[in-house]
């Protein structure tokens, strides 16, 4: 069945640096990919998607693109803030009922 | 609009007794899905609801877990005879229908039901 394996963290950064948070899928066919984020003490949230292969999914400054030959989708973002200290989480369906299974999270504190 | 609602936001309960837990899904959104986060097992699918119907069950622990959904709009995902494995954060999303492997309808998670087990 379908998998998805994310770095562990948790990842310190100081604000401004650059953000990689890395995702591998193993996966039948190619489904969509997404980012899902959880900020401190809210509901989880999409972050950005891809549907195929070599789309770049992009949203309040991160991106991720699909890559189907590395079967990854690394999260990136050029300067993070401090508002971005949340867990991150990589994810896709595995089956036509669109569940989704997700990575075990990363959590990302920036610190000003 | 109204997101997904989930309540209550806190249940602490006593092992061995039974708990009930409410998903209000966005209007309209004929999707429902049941998942759980916990520290051990991260974030994990329980069940899956296409209107009333249930077709996919497979993520539910144990036969101690049900759920339920009515009018397709609320469900309550019980746990009966609760032990302490079962402590955890209960999430509902919802979304417009399933889409498929390919062709994403994007889930709106609500803000989750913190269940602790004494």
């Amino acid at each position: 069945g379908n998998s998805v394996t994310q770095m562990e963290g948790p990842v310190t950064l100081s604000e401004e640096a650059f953000l990689t948070i890395n995702c591998t899928y193993t996966a039948t066919g190619y489904p969509s990919l997404f980012w899902y984020v959880q900020y401190p003490g809210e509901g989880l949230q999409l972050l950005l998607k891809a549907t195929k292969a070599d789309d770049k999914g992009s949203n309040k400054g991160f991106e991720a693109t699909y890559r189907k030959e590395t079967t990854s989708f690394h999260l990136e973002k050029g300067s993070v803030q401090v508002s971005d200290s949340a867990v991150y989480f990589c994810a896709l369906p595995t089956s036509n009922t669109g569940k989704l299974i997700f990575g075990q999270g990363t959590t990302l504190q920036v610190k000003p | 609009g109204a997101g997904v609602s989930q309540s209550p936001s806190n249940k602490v309960t006593e092992k061995g007794k039974d708990v009930e837990l409410r998903c209000d899904p966005i209007s309209g959104h004929t999707a429902l899905y049941w998942y759980r986060q916990s520290l051990g097992q991260g974030l994990e699918f329980l069940i899956y609801f296409q209107g009333n119907s249930a077709p996919d069950k497979s993520g539910l622990p144990s036969d101690r877990f049900s759920a339920e959904r009515t009018g397709g709009s609320v469900s309550t995902l019980t746990i009966q005879r609760t032990q302490q494995e079962d402590s955890a954060v209960y999430l509902c999303a919802s979304s417009l229908s399933s889409g498929s492997l390919s062709s994403y309808n994007e889930q709106f998670f609500g803000p989750g039901t913190r269940l602790t087990v004494l």
